[in-house]
């Protein structure tokens, strides 16, 4: 079974500084997705960014980028320049590609906490 | 754009109670989800459907009914409330496997 795990349970930022997310998972698959999910206090789910694991060029969106070193399965996120609305839950997730009719069913980790401060 | 919308957002429920969470979704998505989120873990997947008319056990099913009736809803039933089922409860969708959409969640508080 797939599991994620990250480490940091809390962590905090200064405006405009640099973050770096620690995630790292398990699983035999060699084909597989990786995702950052962000979770404000309005408790809504918002997708950050994504991986491909057969895609070697780490993803990047704006302000956030990703590590992905499959070998090491890990996968850890960088905001550049924080912001002030970059404060809210932090939640890796792995999911497996599955037959059609099996869906496409997310793993979380525990979720880091970061605070961007003033 | 309303995305996907879950009924009600608070709830309060005593012991052995019954009740029924409503995700809807006008993006005409196949797949919906029903996930649980409980302080210091993540999300866990309760259940699923893959479409119309078919639902499936995720990882923690016990306790819960669900019924996909129609496209653009997904239903979640407590037939029994108690109290390890208070949690914040969050229902997804997605056009493929790939990217899900969330609700921004229902929190449900059984005493």
């Amino acid at each position: 079974a797939q599991t994620v795990t990250q480490s940091q349970p809390e962590m905090s930022v200064q405006e405009a500084e640099t973050v770096t997310l620690s995630c790292t998972y398990d699983t035999s698959e060699n084909n597989y997705y990786l995702f950052w999910y962000k979770q404000p206090p309005s408790r809504q789910m918002i997708l950050v960014i994504r991986q491909e694991a057969y895609k070697q060029q780490n993803a990047t969106e704006n302000r956030f980028s990703v590590n992905f070193q499959k070998a090491a399965k890990s996968f850890s996120l960088k905001i550049s320049d924080s912001q002030l609305g970059d404060t809210a839950m932090y939640f890796c997730a792995f999911m497996k590609p599955l037959p059609y009719n099996q869906g496409g069913k997310l793993i979380f980790g525990q979720g880091t906490e970061l605070s961007v401060k003033p | 754009n309303a995305g996907v919308t879950q009924t009600p957002k608070f709830r309060v429920l005593k012991t052995g109670q019954s009740m029924t969470l409503l995700c809807a979704q006008d993006m005409n998505h196949e797949y919906m989800y029903w996930y649980r989120q409980d302080p210091g873990m993540g999300l866990r997947l309760i259940h699923y459907s893959v479409g119309e008319g078919t639902t499936a056990k995720g990882e923690v099913p016990d306790g819960y009914n669900v019924s996909r009736l129609k496209k653009q809803n997904f239903l979640l039933g407590l037939e029994s409330a108690a109290p390890s089922q208070t949690s914040v409860y969050f229902c997804a969708s997605s056009p493929k496997q790939v990217i899900q959409y969330f609700g921004a969640g229902t929190r449900l508080s059984v005493l």
